[in-house]
């Protein structure tokens, strides 16, 4: 079974700072991992993923997150955040080859203050 | 591009009565589709996939008696939810995706039950 977990419920962040916001995931095959964001009253847009290869990747807006197999992570960054930047973040996790349940974090709150 | 679209994008419906909702695949075969509902302050809880030529796969507390399932043809499906109640209000989300690609994702349907 997967499980992602996103242990921060709400982040809060001044406009211009650098972000992270954390992800660990559980999976007993290689995982296929990605990053949603949700803004207010719409659904899901994809930020990044990743499959394998280069541990970051980099995603659109100035997004990238970085895979560690040895810690279970795979934690957003972005180096200077804008107050558009403000919505919920969604950590995925999906089996590999053959994976078809994608299973996602709680979601982490960001509110980007001026 | 892929795109997926939904619809209605909100609705609202009497306690007790039926709500059904659309999904359309654009640009690809939407050889599997999973609907997914994301409750209030929560993440988002798989209902069910369906996968063309297969038998729909309901997930746990999620039964084709309360969610019924249409899957015709590689571009569209559609859900009910029977007999809605303020816990079935949320954010309703579909996701499809051809083969063993990543899933597209709509922009969901929002339902209030009154």
């Amino acid at each position: 079974a997967q499980s992602v977990t996103q242990p921060d419920a709400r982040v809060t962040v001044s406009e211009g700072a650098s972000l992270q916001l954390r992800c660990k995931y559980s999976s007993s095959v290689t995982p296929y991992l990605f990053w949603y964001v949700q803004y207010p009253r719409q659904g899901l847009q994809l930020l990044l993923k990743y499959y394998s290869g280069d541990p970051v990747v980099q995603g659109v807006n100035g997004f990238e997150a970085e895979f560690s197999k040895s810690n279970s992570s795979f934690h957003l960054r972005k180096a200077s955040v804008h107050w558009s930047d403000s919505a919920v973040y969604f950590c995925a996790v999906r089996s590999g080859t053959g994976g078809y349940k994608v299973v996602f974090g709680s979601g982490t709150r960001l509110l980007v203050s001026p | 591009g892929a795109l997926v679209y939904q619809y209605p994008r909100r609705t609202i419906c009497k306690s007790g009565t039926s709500m059904r909702m659309e999904c359309q695949a654009v640009g690809f075969q939407a050889t599997s589709v999973a609907w997914y509902r994301q409750s209030p302050q929560k993440t988002f809880e798989l209902i069910a996939l369906s996968t063309v030529n297969s038998a729909i796969k309901y997930e746990q507390n999620f039964t084709q008696e309360k969610f019924p399932i249409s899957h015709p043809n590689l571009s569209f499906s559609s859900m009910t939810v029977l007999n809605a109640y303020l816990e079935d209000r949320g954010l309703y989300l579909c996701g499809a995706r051809e083969g063993n690609s990543d899933y597209t994702f709509g922009s969901g349907t929002r339902l209030l039950v009154i």
